[in-house]
C-alpha cells in the first residue's frame, strides 16, 4: 500500500519568502512522486513529477522539489513567494503496476501575505 | 484543446435524491478517473476507464454509486440515493496514456452537497 503525509494544512508566509511545502510517502516499491496545484475556481495542475533520474525536479513557476530516498520525502520549495502563489497544494504517489491512479496527501493551503 | 470538463459545477440535493455529474475528458484521452475530496481531507481514487471498460473500481465507496462511460467519451457518475456522506468535491481526471508517472489532467470538480 501507499500513503503520503503533508505536514501543515495550513502555511502562511510573506510575499518574497521561502515557500517549503512538506511531504512524506510511504511506498513498497519505487516510488513515482507528484505535485498539484489547486487555484481558487479551478482543477488540479501538475506542477512536477519524479519518475527516475535526477532527484532534483523542476516544476512550473519557480517550484522545485528534491526527493530524498532515505527521508522518504518529497519537499516542495520555491525561492521567493508571489501572491499568486496562493493555492492549495497536493502531493500524490503513483500506483504501482500498470495502475495510473494516484494517492494523495490531504493538502496544504499556502497563504502569501505581503 | 480544451481540457477536462466536469457539469455541473456546483450540485445541493435533498438526502435520498439522485445526482448524475458528468465529466467530457480530453479529446482522444482513452483513460479517465474519477476521485472525490470529502470534507477537506485527501483526495481519494473513485475507478479507472480505459475507454468503456472499468479499469479499476476499487474506489467506489458502495453500490450506491454507479459510473458509465458508454462510446469511450464522456463518462457519468450517479449516486442512487444520496446521502449525507456523500457529500464532497468529485473530480475526474483523464490521461491519453496509462501506467505509473503518467500525467493525469484534471476538471475543475463537481462541488456535491447532499443536505
Amino acid at each position: 500500500a501507499q500513503s503520503v503525509t503533508q505536514l501543515g494544512s495550513h502555511v502562511s508566509v510573506s510575499e518574497g519568502a521561502l515557500v517549503l511545502l512538506r511531504c512524506n510517502y510511504s511506498s513498497s516499491v519505487p516510488p513515482y512522486l507528484f505535485w498539484y496545484v489547486q487555484y481558487p475556481n479551478q482543477g488540479l495542475q501538475l506542477l512536477l513529477k519524479y519518475t527516475t533520474g535526477a532527484t532534483l525536479v523542476k516544476g512550473i513557476n519557480g517550484f522545485e522539489a528534491e526527493f530524498k530516498k532515505s527521508e522518504t520525502s518529497f519537499h516542495l520549495t520555491k525561492p521567493s513567494a508571489h501572491m499568486s502563489d496562493a493555492a492549495e497544494y497536493f502531493c500524490a504517489v503513483s500506483g504501482t503496476g500498470t495502475a495510473s491512479k494516484l494517492t494523495f496527501g490531504t493538502g496544504t493551503r499556502l497563504q502569501v501575505t505581503l | 484543446e480544451a481540457g477536462v470538463t466536469q457539469f455541473p459545477s456546483h450540485s445541493v440535493i435533498e438526502k435520498g435524491q439522485t445526482v448524475t455529474l458528468r465529466c467530457d475528458p480530453i479529446s482522444g484521452h482513452d483513460n479517465l478517473y474519477w476521485y472525490r475530496r470529502v470534507m477537506g481531507k485527501e483526495i481519494k481514487f473513485l475507478l479507472h476507464f480505459v475507454k468503456e471498460s472499468k479499469q479499476d473500481e476499487s474506489g467506489m465507496p458502495n453500490n450506491r454509486f454507479l459510473a458509465e462511460r458508454t462510446g469511450g467519451t464522456y463518462s457519468t457518475l450517479k449516486v442512487q440515493p444520496a446521502e449525507l456522506e456523500d457529500s464532497g468535491v468529485y473530480f475526474c481526471a483523464s490521461s491519453r496514456l496509462q501506467g505509473v508517472g503518467v500525467e493525469a489532467f484534471f476538471g475543475q470538480g463537481t462541488r456535491l452537497t447532499v443536505v
